[in-house]
């Protein structure tokens, strides 16, 4: 099972907004309304951000959000703050019962 | 308070075995999927294996499969990685995650313990 496709790094602006794809295939994103994404600061554990393509845990900033088109998700940040500087990293179910991770992305504010 | 700790990380040789705990508290631990999930140094994170509630059913990435086996005692609420043949491409930190009930992502996350795979 191949990594789901992320650009390597985003960057922005405080303020701004930015969006971060995520693509895989018919077998896991396409198929599925199962894509959560998660942010990780460097040490730390993973933390979610957005669960089954477009919904926020409680606790989790609205300026997170989520969509899906095809077999691409992505993440968007809007009114990018220093704190949301960090990686991120979608992750799909499949149709072999497992999950796929994509390749992470590092967003860097400006 | 939902609480994940994993133990029994380590230097280990290649071909070696090696067996990772993860204790679970402050949630019913029988009624939940659990997972493995690990992160070379560095690297991106990979989904690694999963476990339903009961321990009857198992799934692994094919990087895994054979050599890794996933198993759980709902009685010491604690989840279990044997982890067999290891290679140098293992070394990892290793978390395990908590799956939602009737979800497919995963809410909880422990601070993973580190394995390191070389002679």
């Amino acid at each position: 099972q191949s990594a789901l496709t992320q650009p390597a790094s985003v960057s922005g602006s405080p303020g701004q907004s930015i969006t971060i794809s995520c693509t895989g295939s018919s077998s896991d994103v396409g198929s599925y309304n199962y894509v959560s994404w998660y942010q990780q600061h460097p040490g730390e554990a993973p933390k979610l951000m957005i669960y089954d393509v477009s919904n926020r845990p409680s606790g989790v900033s609205n300026r997170f959000s989520g969509s899906k088109s095809d077999n691409t998700a992505s993440l968007t940040i809007s009114g990018l703050q220093a704190e949301d500087e960090a990686d991120y990293f979608c992750i799909s179910y499949t149709s072999s019962s497992t999950y796929v991770f994509g390749t992470g992305t590092k967003v860097t504010v400006l | 308070e939902v609480q994940l700790v994993e133990s029994g990380g380590g230097l280990v040789q290649p071909g070696g075995s090696l067996r990772l705990s993860c204790a679970a508290s402050g949630f019913t631990f029988s009624s939940y999927w659990m997972h493995w999930v690990r992160q070379a140094p560095g690297k991106g994170l990979v989904w690694v294996s999963r476990i339903n509630s009961d321990g009857s059913r198992t799934n692994y990435a094919d990087s895994v499969k054979g050599r890794f086996t996933i198993s759980r005692d709902n009685a010491k609420n604690t989840l279990y990685l044997q982890m067999n043949s290891l290679r140098a491409e293992d070394t990892a930190v290793y978390y395990c995650a908590r799956g939602v009930i009737r979800g497919y992502y995963f809410d909880y996350w422990g601070q993973g313990t580190l394995v390191t795979v070389s002679s």
